[in-house]
């Protein structure tokens, strides 16, 4: 079984920055997946960015992108122009049984 | 398709009695995954299916707990005997096994009084 660490409980920033979430995994999967997904209160989950292990390049969609280092099993997530809808608390996971870390909660100030 | 449906929404309970939750997955999805989620935390992984068949079950489940996905589509969760602390958010996601992003359901909150 995978195991997900997120090591920041809470992270704050200001409208516009840019901040990074960070999350180490562990696994003895060979061919994996890395994900992190977005819960906005009292809302459904949902996909913001996934990562195939098998590939160096880091994955980018719009103002979300990782730095996936697998030999570390290091996999963060950086937004970029960070909007007041980035609110909410964001999850890493990994594996074919979706393990997931405890979560961020990120606050963004306007 | 309107994604990964459960039922029912909200369910409150007396402790010692069995509850059932239901998960439709998104069609032709055959990965099925059941989580339990408390406030401010992440999700706990309880289980897991590959069509039918019941793949992982999460060791820090008692024998009070039960999934179930007999055609490889829709699947059910028991909670037998429930307790105060079965009180949780229950969420249900599927996924295909060769995209495995999972989707989501909007969840099952069972309150147990």
């Amino acid at each position: 079984a995978q195991t997900v660490t997120q090591s920041q409980p809470e992270m704050s920033v200001q409208e516009a920055e840019t901040v990074t979430l960070s999350c180490t995994y562990d696994t003895s999967e060979s061919d994996y997946y890395l994900f992190w997904y977005k819960q906005p209160p009292s809302r459904q989950m949902i996909l913001v960015i996934r990562q195939e292990a098998y590939k160096q390049q880091n994955a980018t969609e719009n103002r979300f992108s990782v730095n996936f280092q697998k030999a570390a099993k290091s996999f963060s997530l950086k937004i970029s122009d960070s909007q007041l809808g980035d609110a909410a608390m964001y999850f890493c996971a990994c594996g074919n049984d979706m393990r997931f870390g405890a979560g961020t909660r990120l606050t963004v100030k306007p | 398709d309107t994604g990964v449906s459960q039922d029912p929404r909200h369910k409150i309970t007396k402790r010692g009695q069995n509850v059932t939750f239901r998960c439709d997955p998104i069609s032709e999805h055959n990965r099925l995954y059941w989580y339990r989620q408390t406030l401010g935390q992440g999700p706990e992984f309880l289980t897991y299916f590959q069509n039918e068949a019941q793949l992982e079950k999460s060791r820090l489940l008692s024998d009070r707990f039960s999934a179930e996905r007999p055609k490889g589509s829709f699947s059910t969760l028991e909670i037998q005997r429930t307790e105060q602390g079965d009180s949780a958010m229950y969420l249900c996601a599927s996924s295909l096994s060769e995209q495995p992003e999972a989707f989501f359901g909007q969840g099952t909150r069972l309150t147990v009084v």
